[in-house]
């Protein structure tokens, strides 16, 4: 199993410009999600989603969207990049109700 | 909605000795309590949980206590070695109303000097 996998590793966006962050699990888990990662602000949940088709926001939701069509995928868009959104953002995966969440290698994403 | 608070923010020990690090939770309904150990330029991973039904857990060198009246955890890490060094992160959730949240603390960076 590769687990959970993200694409791309590293990206430099001007502001303005939109991407849309890759995150894919092969675990079948049904709960997936997205953080981003400051330093001294630990992990901030962004979006998270309990099974295709149902997505909900996290604490720090503005200027992210996510859907949810498979339950192997879970992309994650920036519409209007803005410098505030440079980052390290993780997805991750879990069982829906019991079990370890399981985090993507990350993605390094800098907003110029 | 759940909030977490974690200190201290960094922790310097010489090898051997023991490291605690404390987290407090606001909701009262959190019922899921794991600790993830992040290594320098890599993923988090999960070093140990508790349930809100137990009070505490061991493995090894690591033990994760809880005080469900106080709202409060703590991570004891023993006999530290210079590998253990890394940030540390808790976190918090529940499983409520066919959702479910996992609230992080803002780390704790541990340093153990040979």
């Amino acid at each position: 199993n590769a687990g959970v996998t993200q694409t791309p590793k590293f990206q430099v966006l001007k502001t303005g410009q939109s991407m849309t962050l890759q995150c894919a699990q092969d675990m079948n888990h049904e709960y997936m999600s997205w953080y981003r990662q400051d330093p001294g602000m630990g992990l901030r949940l962004i979006h998270y989603s309990v099974g295709a088709g149902i997505t909900d926001q996290g604490e720090v939701p503005n200027g992210y969207n996510v859907s949810r069509s498979t339950t192997e995928d879970f992309p994650l868009r920036l519409l209007s990049a803005a410098p505030s959104q440079t980052s390290v953002y993780f997805c991750a995966s879990r069982p829906l109700l019991e079990g370890e969440q399981f985090f993507g290698p990350g993605t390094r994403l800098t907003v110029l | 909605g759940e909030n977490v608070e974690q200190h201290p923010s960094t922790l310097s020990v010489q090898e051997g000795d023991s490291a605690v690090i404390k987290c407090t939770y606001s909701d009262s309904a959190s019922n899921y309590f794991p600790w993830y150990k992040q290594e320098l330029g890599k993923r988090p991973q999960l070093i140990i949980d508790i349930r809100s039904n137990v009070g505490e857990k061991k493995d090894q060198r690591i033990a994760v206590t809880l005080n469900k009246t106080a709202k409060h955890f703590s991570l004891h890490i023993t006999e530290t070695q210079p590998e253990d060094s890394a940030v540390y992160f808790c976190a918090a959730s529940l499983w409520q109303d066919s959702s479910y949240k996992l609230i992080f603390g803002s780390g704790t960076r541990l340093l153990v000097r040979p």
